[in-house]
């Protein structure tokens, strides 16, 4: 069966500085990847997702994750936070195929500060 | 505006008591899922249905059942509530099954048995 792990459960970073959220995951064959984010009393949010093709995704608001098959990660990146990225992000995986490729499977949460 | 609806917000129960979380979806999805998030602990997926007329059971469904309605519709029953079930649920739909595609959210059900 699939897993992720966010190592994290909270990260803090200064307004304009580089963050990272890190995510590993363990999955039969190569992988689907997504990241979400959610806001307080929000539901969860798509912010980008790794398919296929170059290792480093683009998605909403700014934010990147590069994909690592070797380390078998998906860490998302940001070049500059901002107090509106605070929020609580999940990393998700599924197979492409055989057993579980039917969901998707989420790590814990992390829960990223932004500080003014 | 298109998307995931989830009915009640919110929700008291006393222990024993039955109720229905209603999910509706208005982006012609074919697949529908029912998670529940509590602290610590991510998102565990509850049941899901493929397609209209299939469900099946995910990780965590001992004391649910569910009902997909229609197309559109995806409900989640609690026949009697235990306060183990205490959580914040969310509905979510996609195009199809398949990780390639991503989930739709609703805005979640905060639920409380005493």
């Amino acid at each position: 069966a699939q897993s992720v792990a966010q190592p994290e459960d909270q990260v803090n970073v200064a307004e304009g500085n580089p963050l990272t959220v890190k995510c590993t995951y363990s999955v039969s064959g190569n992988p689907y990847l997504f990241w979400y984010v959610q806001y307080p009393n929000r539901g969860l949010q798509f912010l980008l997702k790794y398919i296929t093709g170059d290792n480093l995704v683009k998605g909403s608001y700014g934010f990147e994750a590069e994909f690592n098959k070797s380390q078998t990660s998906f860490h998302l990146k940001k070049p500059s936070a901002l107090v509106s990225d605070s929020a609580l992000y999940f990393c998700a995986v599924s197979p492409r195929s055989g057993a579980g490729s039917y969901q998707l499977t989420f790590g814990k949460g992390t829960k990223l500060s932004v500080i003014p | 505006n298109a998307g995931v609806t989830q009915t009640p917000k919110f929700q008291v129960l006393k222990t024993g008591q039955s109720m229905t979380l209603q999910c509706a979806q208005d982006m012609n999805h074919n697949s529908m899922y029912w998670y529940r998030q509590d602290p610590g602990m991510g998102l565990r997926l509850i049941y899901y249905s493929a397609s209209e007329g299939t469900t099946d059971k995910g990780e965590v469904p001992n004391g649910y059942n569910v009902s997909r309605l229609n197309k559109r519709e995806f409900s989640l029953r609690l026949e009697s509530a235990a306060p183990s079930q205490t959580s914040v649920y969310f509905c979510a739909s996609s195009a199809r099954t398949g990780g390639d595609y991503g989930y739709t959210f609703g805005s979640g059900t905060r639920l409380t048995v005493v």
